[in-house]
């Protein structure tokens, strides 16, 4: 079974200064790591992912996360926030021995809040 | 990358009666997926929306309660049945693309029972 932990709740930073959301994960073959961003009243946007390669991934907005295997963790960053990335942002997973048959397990969400 | 067209985006229904919501995606996917989205939780996969057959449920949902149809690569239903209170949520379609690694999304629909 696969599964998804993202331990904050919220997370408040101020405007221009860095931010980091954590996701850690377990499965039992390679992951598929993902990161969703939901705005109100709209659905989820794709924001970046890791397969295979370089572990810091860059993505769109300006953010990036960096898959750590031994610590089984997937955070996002961002060097500097902006009030509009504010939202509710969501890490998943996937079993890479599914072959694609298996649907993505979500984290429970870390709203996001950049102060002025 | 696929767009994903859903409908109705919201709706309040009486307890008891069905809603069915349309999900179209203007390209091929290979899979298709209904996931629900409770007040203030996380998402949590109801099927996997099979073409020409019957769909693939997860543990705690069933079919004769969410009856799901695929007829074709780009075209999926989910019904709600006889619904209750606790079936208020935002139901979610998505697609996953041919390189097997993006999961699409479509807006929502966001079910209230009274």
């Amino acid at each position: 079974a696969q599964s998804v932990a993202q331990p904050e709740d919220q997370v408040n930073v101020a405007e221009g200064n860095p931010l980091t959301v954590k996701c850690t994960y377990s499965v039992s073959g390679n992951p598929y790591l993902f990161w969703y961003v939901q705005y109100p009243n709209r659905g989820l946007q794709f924001l970046l992912k890791y397969i295979t390669g370089d572990n810091l991934v860059k993505g769109s907005y300006g953010f990036e996360a960096e898959f750590n295997k031994s610590q089984t963790s997937f955070h996002l960053k961002k060097p500097s926030a902006l009030v509009s990335d504010s939202a509710l942002y969501f890490c998943a997973v996937r079993d890479g021995a599914g072959g694609g048959a298996d649907g993505l397990t979500f984290g429970k969400g870390t709203h996001l809040i950049i102060q002025p | 990358s696929a767009v994903i067209s859903q409908k109705p985006s919201r709706d309040i229904c009486q307890r008891g009666t069905s809603l069915t919501i349309q999900c179209q995606v203007d390209s091929q996917v290979t899979m298709m997926f209904w996931y629900r989205q409770q007040p203030g939780q996380s998402l949590t996969l109801i099927a996997t929306a099979n073409q020409g057959s019957e769909a693939t449920y997860e543990s705690g949902f069933v079919i004769d309660k969410f009856p799901i149809s695929r007829p074709n690569l780009t075209f999926s239903t989910l019904t709600v049945s006889n619904m209750s209170p606790e079936d208020s949520s935002i139901y979610l379609c998505s697609g996953l693309g041919f390189a097997n690694e993006k999961l699409f999304f479509g807006s929502g629909t966001q079910l209230s029972v009274l």
